[in-house]
């Protein structure tokens, strides 16, 4: 089975802000990670897929990073409809697995 | 447009049965590979199970194997999940979801809204 460590699990910040979560796997996927949206009452969303690529019709303020190990979901310049709980995901290997989670909530 | 409608959730004693179903239209259902996923009340998302779009190759997570089966009809274009002798942490929202890319080992670009299982005496 493969791990997944996602910091932070809260995360607070102001619309205009930038952040960044933090995806750590306990062996390396190569580039098989996603990042999905939540809200309240609804379906995750696919964001990012292979690491990097943005889904369609996703926003370009939304972008990821790394390989292996390490992988990151950056937000720039934070939108009202942003705050949500985003996961990150390995589709390396079965068992697929979730990140706990990170919820950006409004400072 | 791909739509994927959950169903068959319910309240459900400890130790008991349920089948899901899970709908799919909008796309050629046997050529890709379909999961299912769970949500606990107020929790993070659980990979439940996953199967291949010929059906021949499913995978489970330690949690449910030995309990839960996947299974597709590609005629009915319906995805179910059996889960038996079932615990109260089964209690989840569960969700069917839709490889992104055909061929398997795929994330998933499109989720039902979840159909709940609560177990519970």
């Amino acid at each position: 089975v493969i791990w997944m460590t996602q910091s932070p699990s809260l995360l607070s910040a102001s619309t205009g802000d930038r952040v960044t979560i933090s995806c750590r796997l306990s062996q390396g996927i190569s580039s098989h990670l996603a990042w999905y949206q939540q809200k309240p009452g609804k379906a995750p969303e696919l964001l990012i897929y292979d690491a990097s690529t943005l889904q369609s019709g996703v926003p370009s303020r939304f972008s990821g990073s790394g390989s292996g190990t390490d992988f990151t979901l950056t937000i720039s310049c934070l939108q009202s409809e942003d705050f949500a709980t985003y996961y990150c995901q390995q589709y390396y290997s079965f068992p697929f697995t979730f990140g706990q989670g990170t919820r950006l909530e409004i400072k | 447009e791909v739509q994927l409608v959950e169903s068959g959730g319910g309240l459900v004693q400890p130790g008991g049965s349920l089948r899901l179903s899970c709908a799919a239209s909008g796309f050629s259902f046997s050529t890709y590979a379909m999961s299912w996923v769970r949500q606990a009340p107020g929790k993070g998302l659980e990979w439940v199970s996953g199967i291949s779009g010929s059906g021949l190759d499913t995978y489970y997570a330690e949690s449910v194997k030995g309990r839960f089966t996947i299974s597709r009809d590609n005629s009915k274009n319906t995805l179910f999940l059996q889960m038996n002798t079932l615990r109260a942490e089964d209690t989840a929202l569960y969700y069917c979801a839709k490889d992104k890319h055909n061929g398997g080992g795929s994330c998933y670009s499109y989720w039902g809204q979840g159909t709940l299982v609560t177990v519970s005496s």
